[in-house]
């Protein structure tokens, strides 16, 4: 247990559907982050919330829409997806610090037919 | 891209000590060495980090070396749970809130 979590862990959808990622933490964090995982392939930044400010964004497309409406929870809306976006879909979140650690969520399976 | 190097994969028998080298020659001086690992399906985990000294914790001691070009990551025992992929990566100083790049990590096979 990470103090980190997410849910659904595992989430078929059709392009044509929206849904909603959700992760929380429990660890009094003032930073949270989105991350996806395809297959075979490294880990990539998608979203930062710093004080529920987001501050990267890193070239994601407007089908992915996040939401940070407190220091502790964070959202990632889904719409038009693409099968390609079928991945795994990680949450973290961390204190902000000189030597901060990131605290990771399990995770979303995300598949789109 | 991942400023570190790591070999692809790694195998080490169960109850030995497992050595897990990264090269990160272009390191600066206020960015810190840290590793994380990555079960099959789940979230990463935090290991270790150090900036110049060497480190040790419940799960890994962590060597640098005196130009901080290298670091080698040590599980003194390892068990089959420790199947996973490695990742060293560099970190600066935080102000702001991390924005970590994972490369493709050490994938260490433990078997018995």
């Amino acid at each position: 247990e990470t103090g980190v979590t997410q849910t659904p862990r595992h989430l078929v959808m059709g392009m044509t559907n929206k849904k909603s990622l959700k992760c929380e933490q429990h660890l009094g964090h003032n930073a949270m982050y989105w991350y996806k995982q395809s297959a075979k392939k490294p880990l990539e930044l998608m979203f930062v919330y710093n004080f529920k400010e987001q501050t990267e964004n890193n070239s994601v497309p407007s089908r992915f829409s996040p939401e940070c409406p407190n220091s502790s929870h964070l959202f990632l809306h889904l719409h038009t997806l693409q099968p390609e976006d079928s991945a795994l879909y990680l949450c973290a979140s961390s204190q902000v610090r000189r030597d901060e650690k990131l605290f990771f969520g399990s995770g979303t399976q995300l598949s789109v037919l | 891209d991942a400023k570190t190097t790591q070999p692809p994969s790694m195998d080490c028998a169960e109850g030995r000590a497992a050595n897990l080298p990264c090269n990160h020659s272009t390191i600066s001086g206020n960015e810190y060495v840290y590793w994380y690992r990555q079960i099959h399906s789940q979230g990463p985990q935090y290991i270790i980090h150090g900036l110049k000294n060497n480190e040790t914790n419940e799960m890994a001691s962590l060597i640098i070396t005196e130009d901080r070009k290298s670091s080698t990551l040590i599980l003194p025992h390892a068990t089959l749970r420790d199947t996973a992929v490695y990742y060293c990566i560099e970190k600066p100083e935080a102000g702001t809130a991390s924005k970590l790049t994972f490369g493709t990590g050490t994938r260490l096979q433990v078997t018995l």
